[in-house]
């Protein structure tokens, strides 16, 4: 059974810094590209960034870009993402999504919180 | 980046009923257009891929439909169970965008 689950959430101040996983499972990690994608409260889904299967290639939305980045370790089925400079604008739950050519999320961790505020 | 507008923002329906949700790009996107069903609290999950494949496991009920723009989510007998948001996404370009969502409320 195909298993993202992420941690690392929680209240930081602005200006401050978080480091989120996301742990896979049930399936070859190191096959696919994968995804963060987030939600402020009440609001919709806003993709933040991508990495490749081997780690060689990222992307970030505009909003981030400078700020957050991506990485993995294949070897420990961990997908990261490291978020400084935080902003109030980023408080949201943030999601990892395992992608299917490009862009198609089949299966989504279930989210994990980060609200930043002084 | 390519904007997708989807309509109505929300909808109260009946169980019984057939439900029909519009998503519209801001340009050519091919079929490369997913939907996704959320649910108080939870995590989105794919429904259709590539605008009208039923994803596997996913209720017949469920279908897609259109290419190039103009996109249609159809729900053919509301189920008491399919009372969620529902997202339309591009995947042509980078980066993934998402429509604004679709509430949808038992009349």
């Amino acid at each position: 059974e195909v298993q993202l689950v992420e941690s690392g959430g929680g209240l930081v101040q602005p200006g401050g810094s978080l480091r989120l996983s996301c742990a896979a499972s049930g399936f070859t990690f190191s096959s696919y590209w994968m995804h963060w994608v987030r939600q402020a409260p009440g609001k919709g889904l806003v993709w933040v960034s991508r990495i490749n299967s081997d780690g060689s290639s990222t992307s970030y939305a505009d909003s981030v870009k400078g700020r957050f980045t991506i990485s993995r370790d294949n070897a420990k089925n961990t997908l990261y993402l490291q978020m400084n400079s935080l902003r109030a604008e980023d408080t949201a739950v943030y999601y990892c999504a395992r992608a299917i050519a490009k862009g198609k999320f089949d299966y989504w961790g279930q989210g994990t919180l980060v609200t930043v505020s002084s | 980046d390519i904007q997708m507008t989807q309509s109505p923002s929300s909808l109260s329906a009946s169980v019984g009923d057939r439900v029909t949700i519009t998503c519209q790009a801001s340009q050519d996107i091919s079929n490369y257009l997913n939907w996704y069903q959320q649910k108080p609290g939870k995590a989105p999950k794919l429904l259709i891929y590539d605008a009208s494949n039923l994803e596997t496991g996913v209720p017949s009920r469920f279908s897609g439909s259109g290419s190039g723009t103009d996109f249609t989510f159809t729900i053919s007998s509301l189920q008491p169970e399919d009372i969620a948001t529902y997202y339309c996404q591009q995947y042509d370009n980078l980066p993934p965008t998402f429509g604004q969502g679709t509430k949808l409320e038992i009349k």
